[in-house]
């Protein structure tokens, strides 16, 4: 059973641009949430999808986006980055009928 | 507001020694508990959650854990460590946020150094 795939693994975009990360959940998984990890704040919680709908939006400003579709993958999207932006972006898979999930290699972003 | 509180920041003990990492956390309601470990540049893996039952739950890699409810605490132990368990270890709670969703609040993670 493959586990949850992230894509790419590491990124380097430019202050002001636009990113767009990847995530595959484990088959028959429907949801997936989204996790911020930066040296400073630690692992939080950017939002949740299930079933191709936001369940669940932590404390992120509106330039965090994201959305699933229908074969539960989920894009994650930046607009506007910043340098603060830079962090460890981590993926989770669950079946979203509990607590708990599996966390992908996560994708690296670099905004210089 | 649900919180953890990992005290330890670093830990380093022998190879063959015996581990315990402390976990503290707040949540109003029961708790859904978790530990997972971090290697280096990646993702997080599950080593064991306790929901309810047991107080001394089992995980992979010989670890276990207690849950103590009058102390708040989650601690993880394992009788003999391994370089192998060099990582980061990181200790969540899980709390209901409505609509059916569920979001984990971490611990700011204990770095675990093994000296051969």
């Amino acid at each position: 059973k493959a586990g949850v795939t992230q894509t790419p693994r590491y990124l380097i975009k430019t202050r002001g641009q636009q990113v767009t990360l990847s995530c595959s959940p484990i088959s028959g998984h429907r949801s997936v949430s989204w996790y911020q990890q930066t040296p400073g704040q630690g692992l939080q919680f950017l939002f949740e999808y299930f079933s191709e709908t936001q369940r669940n939006k932590g404390n992120f400003p509106g330039r965090f986006s994201g959305r699933q579709f229908s074969n539960s993958r989920s894009e994650m999207n930046v607009s506007t980055l910043e340098l603060g932006d830079s962090a460890l972006y981590l993926c989770a898979s669950s079946s979203g009928l509990g607590p708990g999930a599996f966390f992908g290699q996560g994708t690296r972003l670099t905004v210089v | 507001a649900q919180s953890v509180t990992q005290p330890d920041i670093h830990i380093t003990v022998s190879e063959g020694a015996s581990l315990e990492l402390r976990c503290n956390y707040s949540y109003g309601a029961t708790p859904y508990l978790f530990w997972y470990v971090q290697s280096p540049g990646q993702g997080l893996q599950l080593l064991l959650k306790y929901f309810s039952g047991d107080t001394l739950v089992q995980g992979i890699k010989g670890f276990e854990a207690e849950f103590k409810r009058s102390q708040s605490s989650f601690n993880l132990r394992k009788p003999s460590v391994h370089w192998s368990d060099a990582a980061e270890y990181f200790c969540a709670v899980g709390s209901y946020s409505g609509a059916g969703s569920y979001q984990l609040t971490f611990g700011k993670g204990t770095k675990l150094s093994v000296i051969p």
